[in-house]
């Protein structure tokens, strides 16, 4: 298996631009999260999904993010518009019937 | 969980020597218990995980302990080699599924040559 796929690996924008963040969790895989990571706050979980709904968004910023599941194998964190402080390395992980859950490579966002 | 607190953020060993990594947690009805490594550029990688019926368990050079009366955890690493050098998180989760994890802030190991 190819493990979580994220994309783009690394993304640079300028402030007021739309950001779209993407991942493929593992396959059979009915659990997906995204995570943001910064220096100051640490790993935070932004929203995870179940079965291609949203489970709970508490961890969601503000209402410039918003985060989509259209189906099992595909994911969208957008933020518009992007600020500086969005900046961040944001982190998709799936989880199946087990605990474990698994974390793709992430993307690198900065807002300038 | 509601929190988890790390110790210490940063611990350097020298190459052969074993390290600990505590953590405590605040929610009594935590019952899940991962460490994840993370590599410099990459993503955290769950190296090992406990479950809160059991005290210890051990993967080769790794093991985890749970105490919950007092309620923490610990990672502790043997005979360690420079390819352990990352940075380290434990995390708690609560009820059946395990779904939202709790991250402590991290430990930086580096094991010295």
């Amino acid at each position: 298996d190819a493990g979580v796929i994220q994309s783009p690996r690394h993304e640079v924008t300028e402030m007021g631009q739309e950001v779209t963040l993407r991942c493929k969790p593992i396959s059979g895989h009915d659990y997906l999260f995204w995570y943001r990571q910064t220096m100051m706050r640490g790993l935070e979980l932004l929203i995870y999904f179940n079965n291609n709904v949203p489970i709970d968004d508490s961890g969601m910023p503000e209402d410039r993010f918003s985060a989509k599941m259209p189906n099992a194998s595909f994911s969208t964190l957008k933020i518009q518009p992007s600020e500086p402080r969005d900046s961040a390395v944001y982190f998709c992980a799936s989880q199946g019937g087990g605990y474990e859950q698994y974390f793709g490579p992430g993307t690198r966002l900065t807002v300038t | 969980g509601e929190n988890v607190e790390q110790h210490p953020s940063t611990l350097s060993v020298q190459e052969g020597d074993s390290a600990v990594i505590k953590c405590t947690y605040s929610d009594s009805a935590s019952n899940y218990f991962p460490w994840y490594k993370q590599e410099l550029g990459k993503g955290p990688q769950l190296i090992i995980d406990i479950r809160s019926n059991v005290g210890e368990k051990k993967d080769q050079r790794i093991a985890v302990t749970l105490n919950k009366t007092a309620k923490h955890f610990s990672l502790h690493i043997t005979e360690t080699q420079p390819e352990d050098s990352a940075v380290y998180f434990c995390a708690d989760a609560r009820g059946g599924s395990a779904r939202q994890l709790t991250f402590g802030s991290g430990t930086q190991l580096t094991v010295l040559p």
